[in-house]
């Protein structure tokens, strides 16, 4: 089972380069999210979609876009790279099945991402 | 925006041990659930437990069990005789009706042998 798989694992861009994290999941969840983790720190969201064609900000948005053409892909647009980009990116998605019931959400491996 | 804070940066249990991991959360909804990940080295993130916040009894998986506290916005984790693989950074989440899932910043568990 592949689950939700990111690529690429490892990145280095360069300050003002742009570059786009790939996310898709098989398991045909309608929610997907990216989040940033910083060193020693916790989760903090970037952008959530709950279905295709729809998607919003989450809590550190600035300098990122997201897209949801399809359900299985959701993929991270940097635009110009910062230094303060640097982090681990992960995506995770899960299934809203209605009537406050859904999944546990699921992760990717992570994308560690630096920006010299 | 809902806020979880987990106050101990990190902990220390010797192995077969009990260890006990502090959540709060902050919010104003009557429903919700709560969940603990565990984020080894790989960086994989695990779910350990859930709970459901309308369910009173506290929700255990093996070794991991839960002390939810609903009205003092309280979801602390206990894990009971504890094992090397332990060892891992624990993440306390959040998730409501908007179906954002927010983060505390972890507590690293250290597992002496």
């Amino acid at each position: 089972n592949a689950g939700v798989t990111q690529t690429p694992k490892f990145r280095i861009l360069k300050i003002g380069q742009s570059m786009t994290l790939q996310c898709t999941q098989d398991m045909n969840h309608n929610y997907m999210y990216w989040y940033r983790q910083d060193p020693g720190m916790g989760l903090k969201l970037i952008y959530y979609s709950v279905g295709a064609g729809i998607t919003d900000k989450g809590e550190v948005p600035n300098g990122y876009n997201v897209s949801r053409s399809t359900t299985e892909d959701f993929p991270l647009r940097l635009e110009l790279a910062a230094p303060s980009q640097t982090s681990v990116y992960f995506c995770a998605s899960s299934f809203w099945t209605g009537v406050f019931r859904d999944t546990e959400a699921f992760f990717g491996q992570g994308t560690r991402l630096t920006v010299v | 925006a809902q806020t979880v804070t987990q106050s101990q940066p990190e902990m220390s249990v010797q192995e077969a041990e009990t260890v006990t991991l502090s959540c709060t959360y902050d919010t104003s909804e009557s429903d919700y659930y709560l969940f603990w990940y565990k984020q080894p080295p790989s960086r994989q993130m695990i779910l350990v437990i859930r709970q459901e916040a309308y369910k009173q009894q506290n929700a255990t998986e093996n070794r991991f069990s839960v002390n939810f506290q609903k009205a003092a916005k309280s979801f602390s984790l206990k894990i009971s005789d504890s094992q090397l693989g332990d060892a891992a950074m624990y993440f306390c989440a959040y998730r409501n009706l908007d179906y954002k899932l927010s983060f505390g910043a972890g507590t690293t568990v250290t597992v002496r042998a």
